[in-house]
């Protein structure tokens, strides 16, 4: 399989607790973009990296959230202390620079926090 | 930043009949708009886009609209068919920007 792949597809933690995410993109992509999606809604955008440089943050991203690429192919996605509200969809998508700018989505990882 | 906002939030059809889902966007710097499909438990797949120095684009039963001007794009699927049930997604993008995504129209085409 040559798309995008999360791992893992669902994750229920208890909160409080820390859990981590992983993101493999297409191979020749070098932008990698993390999504949070709850039930009914877009997918809203948490941060980006073209190669191993994290470009772009959003208000959403709390201080309990980071994210890493550290040789500019997979990327992680932690949370720490989790939160009810954490609950949710989250997806990887990857994109080529100066290619066509499609993103294209992982099949996501399902976070329930009890 | 951007605002993207999309209608009608549910659209139900009779297969054979076309659908309409239109957003707007609020930054004119945008350039690229693509659209996404998503069914029940999948990943968003993109199924067109257009970008700002084109009006139309076509393929098969899908064809999306772009009004710079009035800063609004639509999406028009015809001859519906049961499969094309799904949450159909719209996107604004200024090129090596985040995804600004609309708020996703559920579609039920009706056998």
């Amino acid at each position: 399989d040559t798309g995008v792949s999360q791992d893992p597809r669902h994750k229920i933690t208890k909160r409080g607790q820390n859990v981590t995410f992983r993101c493999d993109p297409i191979s020749e992509h070098n932008r990698l973009y993390w999504y949070r999606q709850t039930l009914g809604q877009g997918p809203e955008f948490l941060t980006y990296f073209q190669n191993e440089a994290q470009l772009e943050k959003s208000r959403l991203l709390s201080d309990r959230f980071s994210a890493e690429r550290p040789k500019g192919s997979f990327s992680t996605l932690e949370i720490q202390r989790t939160e009810q509200g954490d609950s949710a969809m989250y997806l990887c998508a990857s994109s080529q620079q100066g290619g066509s700018e499609t993103q294209y989505f992982g099949p996501g990882t399902r976070l329930l926090v009890l | 930043g951007e605002n993207v906002e999309q209608h009608p939030s549910t659209l139900s059809v009779q297969e054979g009949d076309s659908a309409v889902i239109k957003c707007t966007y609020s930054d004119s710097a945008s350039n690229y708009f693509p659209w996404y499909k998503q069914e029940l438990g999948k990943r968003p797949q993109l199924i067109i886009d257009i970008r700002s120095n084109v009006g139309e684009k076509k393929d098969q039963r899908i064809a999306v609209t772009l009004n710079k001007t009035a800063k609004h794009f639509s999406l028009h699927i015809t001859e519906t068919q049961p499969e094309d049930s799904a949450v159909y997604f719209c996107a604004a993008i200024l090129t090596g920007n985040q995804f600004y995504f609309g708020t996703g129209t559920s579609l039920t085409v009706i056998p």
